[in-house]
């Protein structure tokens, strides 16, 4: 059983329908992160969250909007997606210790979008 | 951006054989992790190492940090049905987190 938790597990959507993902943790971990996945291939970064403030954005469309609301919560909202959308979208997250920089990352089990 | 090779792409093994996989990078990382993903599922944490040299064990997985730490290896004994997936190994320095190409493990009963 993952401790990082994703819902909804599947998502259809239309190209002019707005939702969002949610992910929880309560590991006390103060790094979340939203990854892209596609078939067979590894996970690819999307956005990172360090003390609930966006410090990476690996020049994701704007069609993608994360939110932190607080410490345990990652949420990311959807609006005019496009069928090359379609992915497995995973959601981590770490310990933070100072210097050392992130920990090991702990994954959700994701969300199955597909857009029509 | 930084890139993790892994090798060898995918594997077909009798039940019972030994697994034998790696990861090279052309720089160094402080920390390597090996992850399996199952179909529908996220990956998995299976193995983390901090220690160039290290050799840490998790039940029949095996993995190295490599002298250079470039590179790191995993080995799966008496591999079973169920260690079917893709394995990733994945480098983590400072902030940054790279993953592997992955491996596609296939046991045959």
């Amino acid at each position: 059983d993952t401790e990082v938790t994703q819902t909804p597990k599947h998502l259809v959507m239309g190209m002019t329908n707005k939702k969002s993902l949610k992910c929880e943790q309560h590991m006390g971990h103060r790094a979340m992160y939203w990854y892209k996945q596609k078939a067979k291939k590894p996970p690819e970064l999307m956005f990172v969250y360090s003390y609930e403030k966006l410090s990476i954005n690996e020049s994701v469309p704007s069609r993608f909007s994360p939110e932190c609301p607080n410490s345990s919560l990652l949420n990311l909202h959807l609006h005019a997606l496009q069928p090359e959308d379609s992915a497995l979208y995973l959601c981590a997250s770490s310990q933070k210790r100072g210097s050392l920089g992130n920990q090991p990352q702990h994954f959700g089990d994701g969300t199955r979008l597909s857009i029509l | 951006g930084q890139q993790l090779n892994q090798s060898p792409q995918s594997m077909f093994i009798q039940e019972g054989e030994d697994v034998s996989m790696n990861c090279t990078s052309s720089s160094i990382f402080n920390t390597w992790l090996w992850y399996k993903q199952e179909p529908g599922e996220g990956p998995v944490l299976l193995i983390a190492l901090y220690k160039a040299g290290e050799l840490t064990s998790n039940g029949r997985l095996t993995a190295q940090f490599g002298i250079t730490r470039k590179d790191s290896f995993l080995n799966i004994s008496a591999s079973i049905p169920s260690d079917v997936g893709i394995y990733f190994c994945a480098g983590l320095t400072g902030n940054q987190f790279y993953f592997g190409t992955g491996t596609s493990l296939t046991v045959i009963p």
